[in-house]
């Protein structure tokens, strides 16, 4: 059964700091990875999507990476700002059909 | 451009009442449709999910059902809810069946008291 772990639970970082987020899954046998961010009781918004075939995508100042044979993916959040304050979660998409979510990191980034 | 539409956006229901929560998409047709749950100190947890009209699938037992009635409508029922059943639901639609990215609504907060 396909486990999605997220680490660290929380990070507080003071502002213009980069950052790394991690994710690690337990079977490798996926079809993509996406990075969702999540604020204070609102819907999930798609940061980055990361097909099976491909080691990293970018999107400003975000840049995700996916290693498939180890079952890890990271987020870099480059030069922080208190706006990126949020929750990240990590999901995998195995069966083509739903996705399996880690719990996620909750971001504090201070001005 | 698609758009997923939820509501209400926040419900509080006593013990025992039905419930109905509805989703709808627009902008795109023959959409795979998704209802998961995040409740309180948890993960999202896939609740249903659905490849066309009438067709669902399943993920957890528990006393809540899905319709399919239309291409881009997607509802979640009970009838009699528990305190168990609070929590965030999201409704989340996909391409089809396979690689694609996977978009979310903006959510119901239901409080069962």
């Amino acid at each position: 059964k396909q486990e999605v772990t997220q680490i660290p639970a929380a990070l507080s970082v003071p502002e213009g700091e980069n950052l790394v987020l991690n994710c690690s899954f337990t079977d490798s046998a996926i079809y993509n990875l996406q990075w969702f961010r999540q604020d204070p009781g609102k819907g999930l918004t798609s940061l980055l999507l990361i097909q099976s075939s491909q080691r990293e995508q970018t999107s400003g100042r975000l840049n995700a990476s996916l290693d498939k044979s180890s079952g890890r993916s990271t987020l870099y959040i480059a030069a922080s700002q208190p706006g990126d304050s949020a929750t990240y979660l990590c999901a995998v998409n195995q069966a083509g059909t739903a996705l399996i979510f880690g719990k996620g990191t909750t971001l504090s980034v201070s001005s | 451009s698609q758009t997923i539409h939820q509501w209400p956006a926040t419900l509080v229901q006593p013990v025992g009442s039905p419930l109905s929560l509805e989703c709808t998409v627009e902008g795109t047709s023959n959409p795979n449709l998704y209802w998961y749950r995040q409740a309180a100190g948890r993960g999202l947890q896939l609740l249903f999910y659905s490849v066309g009209i009438g067709q669902i699938s399943s993920e957890v037992p528990q006393n809540l059902s899905a319709s399919r009635p239309q291409d881009r409508q997607f509802i979640l029922s009970s009838k009699k809810l528990l305190l168990s059943d609070s929590g965030f639901y999201l409704c989340a639609w996909k391409t089809g069946l396979g690689a694609y990215e996977q978009y979310f609504g903006p959510g119901t907060r239901l409080t069962v008291t």
